[in-house]
């Protein structure tokens, strides 16, 4: 089955550490997307990747690195300088073939918390 | 600013009743609007996407309506069942910025009772 894989599906930092999110897809996907969402907020973009070895910054992409070094992972590092990390992350991707039309498929999601 | 404002925040029905969730938005230009569900810790999942053209879609159940010329939309449930208990989350895309990137709305969190 195609689908887009997240892992862990929960995750606790403690004060000072960086942590990797992994997100994998097998839908031939181009564009990837990261973002955080907080209760009572709307989906807020952190990073997305439209091709191998490039991404972009979102909204709020600071106290976050990102890489695409395959088109099938997308992973998410979560550093120290990210002072309120806690929250759902959430990994998702598009086929960019479809332009403006295309949904996204998302993860699972991960739960990270600060401990 | 692109903008998607959904109302209620909240919602409790009782099992078999129908409820309606409302989405206003600002995004222009305007490509497409899609209804999510997002269950509790999962991820969303799309159920309807509708272009300027289309005034209604319906997947099942959820029967989503357009109106290009206002900028709302409203997602309709029927015969609710507890299944139904969830977020739902109204996303504008744009028609052009190459990216092709969205605007979530906060959603509507529906509460299903037997």
């Amino acid at each position: 089955d195609g689908g887009i894989t997240q892992s862990p599906k929960y995750l606790f930092r403690k004060e000072g550490q960086n942590v990797t999110l992994s997100c994998e897809q097998n839908l031939n996907h181009d564009a990837m997307y990261w973002y955080r969402q907080d209760p009572g907020q709307g989906l807020r973009l952190i990073y997305y990747s439209q091709i191998v070895n490039d991404f972009q910054k979102g909204d709020i992409a600071e106290g976050y690195s990102v890489s695409r070094e395959k088109k099938e992972s997308f992973p998410l590092t979560v550093t120290s300088a990210q002072k309120n990390p806690t929250a759902f992350y959430l990994c998702a991707s598009r086929d960019q073939l479809t332009g403006a039309t295309g949904g996204y498929t998302f993860g699972s999601g991960t739960r990270l918390t600060v401990v | 600013k692109n903008q998607v404002e959904q109302s209620p925040q909240s919602l409790i029905i009782l099992e078999g009743k129908n409820c309606t969730l409302q989405c206003n938005y600002t995004v222009s230009p305007f490509s497409n609007l899609r209804w999510y569900k997002q269950d509790t810790g999962r991820g969303p999942v799309s159920l309807t996407i509708m272009t300027f053209s289309e005034n209604t879609k319906s997947n099942g159940r959820y029967t989503a309506t357009l109106d290009a010329d206002t900028k709302q939309s409203s997602l309709h449930i029927t015969a609710s069942q507890l299944s139904d208990s969830a977020s739902y989350i109204c996303v504008v895309s744009p028609r052009s910025g190459g990216s092709y990137i969205p605007t979530f709305g906060r959603g509507t969190s529906l509460i299903v009772h037997p």
